[in-house]
């Protein structure tokens, strides 16, 4: 069956290291995006890319970056995490132009920065 | 931008039915989305309203006024496992999400 995974599940690391999330989904679909949820602020979207090599900025994007090489991943970075980025993110992905078609989200990541 | 406004908490009776208001205001609406989310999990998708009007699926129902930039959702004939957060998103070629209903059903 088609999915939607991301890795890690849960990760620790120290202020200033780099981060990367991983998200790969097998439907083929054009569209993925990045959120991050903090309790009293719902989803707030970080990037997203329309497909291969487009990439654009969502409501919060300071401090992350994506590239999209290919259809399947859409990795997430942190250049030098911050205790403010202490949250979970969850990948989504859709299939279509735009925003018009719904979202399957991935189980997320819980991170934290110490 | 957008403005998204839902209730935070709201509690309700198992068999009973209950309304999720969303308010919004933007500066472009494709439509509007509502997911279903239980705690520690992923949120799923539940409807999308692009027309004017009410869209029942099941149990659950949803409605959009674009002139009003309201929507509600319609929970009906309230099960245990309908406890969960309830997101409204508007789809200006992306999402933008509100903070969520939170909602507690009782036994």
């Amino acid at each position: 069956d088609a999915e939607i995974t991301q890795s890690p599940r849960h990760k620790i690391t120290e202020t200033g290291r780099q981060v990367t999330l991983a998200c790969h989904q097998t439907w083929n679909h054009n569209n993925m995006f990045w959120y991050r949820q903090d309790l009293g602020h719902g989803l707030r979207l970080i990037h997203y890319s329309y497909g291969v090599q487009d990439t654009n900025k969502g409501e919060v994007s300071d401090g992350y970056s994506v590239s999209r090489s290919n259809t399947e991943d859409l990795p997430l970075t942190l250049e030098s995490a911050a205790s403010s980025q202490t949250s979970v993110y969850f990948c989504a992905s859709s299939v279509g132009q735009g925003g018009s078609y719904e979202q399957y989200f991935g189980p997320g990541t819980r991170l934290t920065v110490t | 931008g957008q403005n998204i406004d839902q209730p935070t908490e709201m509690t309700a009776t198992e068999g009973a039915i209950v309304q999720i208001n969303c308010t919004y205001q933007t500066s472009g609406f494709n439509g509007l989305f509502w997911y279903q989310q239980h705690a520690g999990e992923a949120p799923t998708f539940l409807s999308y309203n692009v027309l004017d009007g009410l869209e029942e699926k099941g149990r659950f129902s949803s409605f959009l006024s674009r002139s009003k930039g309201y929507s509600y959702l319609l929970l009906k004939e309230l099960q245990m496992k309908d406890s969960a957060s309830y997101l409204c998103a508007i789809n200006d070629y992306k999402l933008s999400f509100g903070a969520g209903t939170t909602v507690t059903v009782r036994a």
